[in-house]
């Protein structure tokens, strides 16, 4: 079975410019969730899905974090404009579940620096 | 609101030693904890989880964990350690009772030293 696809894993912008990430989950999975990982702090969720729709973004800096989920599969995270303290690991996950008993499944993440 | 402290950001064990990585959480109802290990520059791996029932869940590469609910901890162990076991560990807690999403303690860097 695929796992979660995640590309780049590395970008290096300089801030103000903009960035975007893409996410394949694992095929049947209706739950995709972008978490943000600074060094040396656990995962942050950024946003959830479910199937096309957003189930929770509470946690996203809306005036510059941006996603979506293209037909219920892919997903795509944006940032614009890009700030120094945006530097990170930006996880996406997929769970066959919602928000259950069921554990998430992780890619290996993008690496973001921003200068 | 649910939250997970790692008190630990540094374990280190000698191969061939048990393993304890300590975590305790805070909800409201009935937890669903969960253990993920990262590997550098990778992503996380599931390692195991506490749904309902037997307290000591078993898991992935040798690893269990112990739920207490008295002392609302969810400790992670491994009878004797490998050198490929190092590597950074993080406890997670969702309540089940609410609406939430899958909170992250800080994790804890495992050092299994040969």
């Amino acid at each position: 079975e695929a796992g979660v696809a995640q590309s780049p894993r590395y970008k290096i912008i300089e801030k103000r410019q903009s960035v975007a990430f893409w996410c394949n989950p694992i095929s049947g999975h209706a739950t995709l969730y972008w978490y943000q990982q600074i060094l040396g702090q656990g995962p942050k969720l950024l946003i959830q899905f479910q199937n096309n729709g957003v189930v929770d973004d509470s946690q996203l800096p809306k005036d510059r974090f941006s996603a979506e989920r293209l037909k219920g599969v892919d997903s795509t995270l944006k940032i614009q404009p890009a700030k120094l303290e945006d530097s990170a690991v930006y996880l996406c996950a997929s769970s066959f579940l919602g928000r259950g008993a069921g554990e998430l499944f992780f890619g290996e993440g993008s690496r973001l620096t921003v200068l | 609101a649910q939250s997970v402290a790692q008190p630990e950001d540094q374990v280190n064990v000698a191969e061939g030693n048990p393993l304890t990585v300590k975590c305790t959480y805070s909800v409201s109802g009935n937890p669903y904890l969960f253990w993920y290990v990262q590997y550098p520059n990778r992503g996380l791996q599931f390692l195991l989880k506490y749904i309902t029932g037997d307290n000591l869940v078993k898991g992935s590469y040798g690893f269990e964990a112990e739920f207490n609910k008295s002392q609302t901890s969810f400790h992670l162990k491994k009878p004797s350690a490998l050198v490929s076991d190092s590597a950074l560990y993080f406890c997670a807690v969702r309540d089940p009772s609410g609406n939430t999403p899958l909170v992250f303690g800080k994790g804890t860097r495992l050092s299994v030293i040969a």
